[in-house]
């Protein structure tokens, strides 16, 4: 069984600060996959980056990067130069890599104000 | 663009109400799932389906049921609605085996529903 915790219920940053929002999780798969998800008060989930559990560098989309380190099973997402817009609920997630068919597994969330 | 939508955004119920709450995609995706989304409990997998006609329990499948008639429709059916069941639900899909290994679930824009 798979478990992601998200420690920080909610965070606060400066806008155009950088903040990192921590995400541990557990599992028992060699091969996995970690997502990040923002929700912002609309309701929709936006996929925002992805981390495969043998790609050889931290993923980055953008304004986004994923620190990942797989000895202390850690995802954190880094976002760069907050936005007023990037206040919303922030979501990390895995599933195991080895067919689609499985379920993402959900962490409970951090909500992220960003203040200006 | 990939599409995935819900019968409504918001929907108010009264208990003991049979509710129906429909997700349909386009994307010919052959996994769709129906999660619960409670402030501090992320979101809950209540149930999924991987092929037309099949369907698996999630975490927390009591007082729900699902349908899958059609690939590109999943149901999800509350037979008595209670208070408790008062949450937002959203759909996903993904493509199914090696094909969406990597994938990121495609979410719906969700249903605030409201039981009284």
């Amino acid at each position: 069984a798979q478990k992601i915790t998200q420690t920080q219920p909610g965070m606060f940053v400066q806008e155009k600060e950088a903040v990192t929002l921590d995400c541990t999780y557990d599992t028992s798969d060699q091969s996995y996959g970690l997502f990040w998800y923002k929700q912002p008060s609309s309701g929709e989930m936006i996929f925002l980056i992805y981390q495969g559990s043998y790609d050889e560098q931290n993923a980055t989309e953008g304004r986004y990067s994923l620190n990942f380190q797989k000895a202390r099973k850690s995802a954190n997402l880094v976002i760069s130069a907050s936005q007023l817009g990037d206040s919303a609920m922030y979501f990390c997630a895995m599933r195991p890599l080895w067919s689609g068919n499985t379920p993402l597994v959900f962490g409970k969330g951090t909500r992220l104000s960003v203040i200006a | 663009d990939v599409k995935v939508t819900q019968s409504s955004r918001y929907l108010v119920k009264r208990t003991g109400e049979k509710v129906f709450l429909e997700c349909v995609q386009d994307m010919d995706h052959e996994n769709m799932f129906w999660y619960r989304q409670d402030p501090g409990l992320g979101l809950r997998l209540i149930y999924f389906s991987y092929d037309v006609k099949m369907k698996e329990k999630g975490d927390i499948p009591e007082g729900y049921s699902v349908s899958r008639e059609k690939k590109e429709r999943f149901s999800l059916i509350l037979e008595s609605a209670s208070t408790n069941q008062t949450s937002m639900y959203l759909c996903a899909s993904i493509k199914g085996g090696t094909g969406g290994r990597r994938e990121t679930q495609y979410f719906g824009p969700g249903t605030r529903l409201l039981v009284l």
